[in-house]
């Protein structure tokens, strides 16, 4: 099974920060990486997929690269909006596999 | 506007069998593999199984390998997921999901929770 490696597991940020989140695949997953906004008590919401388009309605504060087998999650101008959890997602072969997810809190 | 809405769940004792249901509206349900995503409570995301837009091929993680089985009845736009043999480590919360190829998981269900426990 392909490994998605997450980190960090939280992080804490302030109102305006830029923040990244980053997830390492143990094998190669080509672009098919997706990231995803979790709420509490909610169902997941899609933000990025293809490692680096962003999905429609999301803000363009949010924007996903790839370096090698490298994914990160960038979130530019942090708003109390953008707490919640993170996660990571390699559908490129199953068994699909998901990161342990990234909580992110505002101070 | 695409929705998504599961039901079905509830307390079952170990052994014991339950099905859900996720019934689609607002697209052309037999376009699309759908799939059944899990999270344990306080845990990840976890994939379950996918089925293909005709029901023809179905994947399944190995911990519910010849315990569950995905269905569709594309007649009634409707995600089938029947589990079998259930255990106290398959409570979470099964959300079902539209797969948009690229676009991975698009939409989600809101979720229903299932509990094994005597």
């Amino acid at each position: 099974d392909i490994q998605m490696t997450q980190s960090p597991s939280s992080m804490s940020a302030s109102l305006g920060d830029t923040v990244t989140i980053n997830c390492l695949a143990s094998q190669d997953i080509g672009n098919y990486l997706s990231w995803y906004q979790q709420k509490p008590g909610k169902s997941p919401k899609l933000m990025i997929y293809g490692a680096t388009n962003l999905e429609d309605g999301v803000p363009s504060r949010f924007s996903g690269s790839r370096s090698g087998s490298d994914y990160s999650l960038t979130i530019n101008s942090l708003g109390y909006d953008d707490e919640g959890i993170y996660h990571c997602h390699q559908y490129y072969e199953y068994p699909y596999t998901f990161g342990a997810g990234t909580k992110l809190e505002l101070k | 506007e695409v929705q998504l809405v599961e039901s079905g769940g509830g307390l079952v004792q170990p052994g014991r069998s339950m099905k859900l249901s996720c019934a689609a509206s607002g697209f052309t349900f037999n376009n699309y593999d759908m799939a059944w995503v899990c999270q344990a409570p306080k845990k990840g995301l976890e994939w379950v199984a996918t089925i293909s837009y005709d029901g023809s091929s179905t994947y399944y993680r190995d911990s519910v390998k010849g315990r569950f089985t995905i269905s569709r009845d594309n007649a009634k736009s409707t995600l089938y997921l029947q589990m079998d043999s259930l255990r106290s480590e398959d409570t979470a919360t099964y959300y079902c999901a539209r797969f948009g190829g690229i676009q991975d998981f698009d939409y989600w269900g809101q979720g229903v929770m299932v509990t094994v426990s005597s």
